[in-house]
Parts: C-alpha cells; structure tokens; sequence
C-alpha cells in the first residue's frame, strides 16, 4: 500500500519555543492531506486540512497561528507548532489520501512532549 | 455534520474468544467507511474497509459488512489473539474523515 512518513517520531522542546513536524507521500502525489491532535486514550480530533498550493483549512476551535501549515510540494507538508506550550503536549498524526484507492494512508505520528 | 459512533470499551477477552464492537454512523450521502488499529506509541493502521453497501472488508481474520440499512459497519472476529490487543477506530471518509472515540482491546492468555 502507500506510505506517508512522518518526521520526527519524537520531539522534547522548551516552552515558547517553535516545532516543526513533517509529512511526507513517499510513493504517490498527494493534493491534499490531513493533521490530527491525539490526546492520551482519546480518538483523533482532525486539526486542518492541507491544501497543495493553498491555505490550509482549519477545523472551528484551531489556532491558525499557533499550528501554521505549509503544503509547498505534492508530497510534503508541515505542521509548525509556535511557540510552544505544555498543554500542546501530544501524539500529532497525519494523513493523505492515495489517488485512486479511496482510502487514507497515515504516518507513524509525531510525539511532541513540551518542557 | 458526520458522525461515527464507537461501542464503549475497554472490552477484555480470553484468548480464542469471538469479538464483536459495534460502530454506527452518520452522513450525508454514501461514505466509504474503514476500521483502523492502533498499537501502543504508534500510528494508525489500516485494518479494513468498504466502499459501499453490502461489501465485506476482511483482514487477517477480522470483517466487517457495510450495512446501509442499519447505519453501521461493525467488527468481529471470530477468535481473537493476545497479539490484537490494541485500539480499534471505525471511520467513515466522505470529503474528510471522522473517526469514533476508539475501542481499547485487551485479549488475555
């Protein structure tokens, strides 16, 4: 199946400091991708959507400005936490639909723990 | 909006017994809807999925039938491992995807 790979797996930062997390389509194009919050035992709250091109969209109750979403590429697209908090603590996934197949690929996800 | 609801866990189970958790959902229109797993520290894998009404997706012996009628798209298995001890989301994809609140497994020897 397709792959998306996200980059880093884990990241350890101090407060009010900025984190930026990859996704990456290995072996397809991707116009469009998706960032999920997961808190602890909690299912995936989707954040945005990443739009190739163009202005990500946020879901109601996202900082626009504190996760800033980059989609430069076809098959890359970054999460830029700003100014990092505590309560920002957590596992970051996304997610890309492969042309074609209907479905939506995931990468490993991203745990950011903030100091 | 969408909406995916997730039969409540933890569900604890013996090795060898049958597994069922239930998922309903709502929307507009014809979604494609799937099941994921989650192994601890992980992402989310793709375990099944179904594209429309009446298919079955079936995957290292876990199905699930597409049931329009019913709104719902439930897992089972018929003998479950200590190995498929993990959290399970059912998801339904219509422009963007929702998930349920997930299922925590536990299959004891």
């Amino acid at each position: 199946g397709a792959v998306v790979s996200q980059h880093p797996s884990r990241v350890i930062c101090k407060s009010g400091t900025s984190v930026k997390i990859e996704c990456r389509s290995l072996d397809f194009q991707a116009t469009t991708m998706f960032w999920y919050r997961q808190f602890p035992k909690k299912s995936l709250m989707l954040m945005a959507t990443s739009n190739e091109g163009s202005k990500a969209t946020y879901e109601q109750g996202v900082e626009k400005d504190k996760f800033l979403i980059n989609h430069a590429s076809l098959t890359l697209s970054t999460l830029t936490v700003t100014s990092a908090h505590p309560e920002d603590s957590s596992f970051y996934i996304c997610s890309a639909g492969a042309p074609g197949t209907g479905e939506l690929f995931f990468g490993e996800g991203s745990r950011l723990t903030v100091l | 909006g969408d909406s995916v609801t997730q039969m409540e866990g933890p569900v604890t189970l013996s090795e060898e017994a049958f597994l069922t958790i239930n998922c309903t959902y709502t929307a507009t229109g014809y979604p494609s809807l799937f099941w994921y797993v989650q192994y601890p520290g992980e992402g989310l894998q793709l375990l099944l999925k179904a594209t429309k009404a009446d298919d079955k997706g079936s995957n290292k012996g876990f199905e699930a039938t597409y049931r329009k009628e019913t709104t719902s798209f439930h897992l089972e298995k018929g003998s479950v491992q200590v190995s498929d001890s993990a959290v399970y989301f059912c998801a339904l994809l219509m422009s963007k995807s929702t998930f349920g609140d997930g299922t925590t497994l536990t299959v004891k020897p």
